[in-house]
């Protein structure tokens, strides 16, 4: 079946570490999105990627890093001048040939600081 | 930008009975809106979609509503079942942002027997 695949499911950060978290779509979509999560809240953008080799920022993007080298795959990378990375983060895709189009979500990736 | 609510953080509502949830955006120029739905320690998962040269649009179980003149947006779900539990996110996005969501904060609806 298609569909998003992140990992892990859960993970942990110790103070001044980076961590990377995979998300992996065979939908064949162009667009590709990452969002953090808090409890009790909606969705924000970190950083979004319309096509390979190509990404730009969203609402809340310092502390955080990309890369779009394969159609299939945008990790995010968490990095220790992110002061408060817990939360949760969801990967998401879409179809860019019908222009706005839905986003479909992976499962997410819990992130905690050890 | 865009700013979107939602009208309440909980909604209760009896098994059989019908669910609305409402949703707010403040964006005229809003072209695109989805309804998500979000079990715990799960993504959103989509639930149905409209553009704005429509007002309305019927799913299985589910109707949404675009109110454009008040910009404004409502989820009715018919015959609410126990596995309709969840929080349900609108998502609003405008021909100048291509591709890019705006999400409501989401109402948490609960189902008792």
């Amino acid at each position: 079946d298609g569909g998003i695949t992140q990992s892990p499911k859960y993970l942990f950060r110790k103070e001044g570490q980076n961590v990377t978290l995979s998300c992996e779509q065979n939908l064949n979509h162009d667009a590709m999105y990452w969002y953090r999560q808090d409890p009790g809240q909606g969705l924000r953008l970190i950083y979004y990627s319309q096509i390979v080799n190509d990404f730009q920022k969203g609402d809340i993007a310092e502390g955080y890093s990309v890369s779009r080298e394969k159609k299939e795959s945008f990790p995010l990378t968490v990095t220790s001048a992110q002061k408060n990375p817990t939360a949760f983060y969801l990967c998401a895709s879409s179809n860019r040939d019908r222009g706005l189009d839905a986003q479909h979500f992976g499962d997410g990736t819990r992130l905690s600081i050890l | 930008g865009e700013s979107v609510g939602l009208h309440l953080p909980t909604l209760s509502v009896q098994e059989g009975d019908n669910s609305i949830i409402n949703c707010a955006y403040s964006n005229s120029a809003s072209d695109y809106f989805i309804w998500y739905k979000q079990e715990s320690g799960k993504g959103p998962q989509f639930i149905i979609d409209i553009r704005s040269n429509m007002d309305k649009r019927q799913g299985q179980r589910v109707t949404v509503l675009l109110n454009k003149t008040v910009k404004h947006l409502s989820l009715q779900i018919a015959a609410t079942q126990p596995g309709d539990s969840a929080v349900y996110f609108c998502a609003v996005a405008g021909t100048d942002s291509w591709g890019k969501l705006q999400f409501g904060a989401g109402t948490q609806v609960v189902v008792t027997p």
